[in-house]
């Protein structure tokens, strides 16, 4: 779905690293999410903003901190991660009963 | 939060009409029902959704029931590239994106 784009594509980083997530929509939508998905499973909410507000926490740990700073952009500040945080993570965008939007993911490898 | 119920997997014969189910018996009168699917870990591409009404597009057709607890995504004359993770996913109030557990469809020749 290239309305979402996803950078990077696959990120490798140490546990003492901080790194970011980056989404963009082209979908006029107003509400953004990260979603997290590991292998045979289905995608976890993590955070949703709404308007660029954070509206929804799905009790998150502290070392994931997302950051709307427009209504088209989507980051994921990432430090301190530990190996089972390795994982595919989605972005994706909704507005209304309009077809939701999904980024192809970042494919993280924490080492 | 509405919570969606699906199989975890599924064979269909190729050429043959694959049809996938999905209960949302909690789901609200004003929350849309949408469909989609997942190749090989890359991101959900869009395939339908609707309301109320049965809904039909180039790709596939949604069945909905008259009470809206459940719904059946058909797609009518599936290929080997159907072969994917179907997910049943209901838009809720306050725009959460509730996922069900997805079906694993197997398209075999």
């Amino acid at each position: 779905d290239t309305e979402v784009t996803q950078t990077p594509k696959h990120l490798v980083m140490g546990m003492t690293n901080k790194k970011s997530l980056k989404c963009e929509q082209h979908m006029g939508h107003r509400a953004m999410y990260w979603y997290k998905q590991k292998a045979k499973k289905p995608p976890e909410l993590m955070f949703v903003y709404s308007y660029e507000k954070l509206s929804i926490n799905e009790s998150v740990p502290s070392r994931f901190s997302p950051e709307c700073p427009n209504s088209s952009l989507l980051n994921l500040h990432l430090h301190a991660l530990q190996p089972e945080d390795s994982a595919l993570y989605l972005c994706a965008s909704s507005q209304d009963d309009n077809r939701p939007g999904f980024g192809s993911g970042t494919r993280l490898t924490v080492v | 939060d509405a919570k969606t119920t699906q199989p975890p997997s599924m064979d269909c014969a190729e050429g043959r009409a694959a049809n996938l189910p999905c209960n949302h018996s909690t789901i609200s009168g004003n929350e849309y029902v949408y469909w989609y699917r997942q190749i090989h870990s890359q991101g959900p591409q869009y395939i339908i959704h609707g309301l109320k009404n049965n809904e039909t597009n180039e790709m596939a057709s949604l069945i909905i029931t008259e009470d809206r607890k459940s719904s059946t995504l058909i797609l009518p004359h599936a290929t080997l590239r159907d072969t994917a993770v179907y997910y049943c996913i209901v838009r809720v109030y306050g725009g959460k994106l509730i996922f069900g557990q997805g079906t694993e469809l197997s398209v075999k020749p």
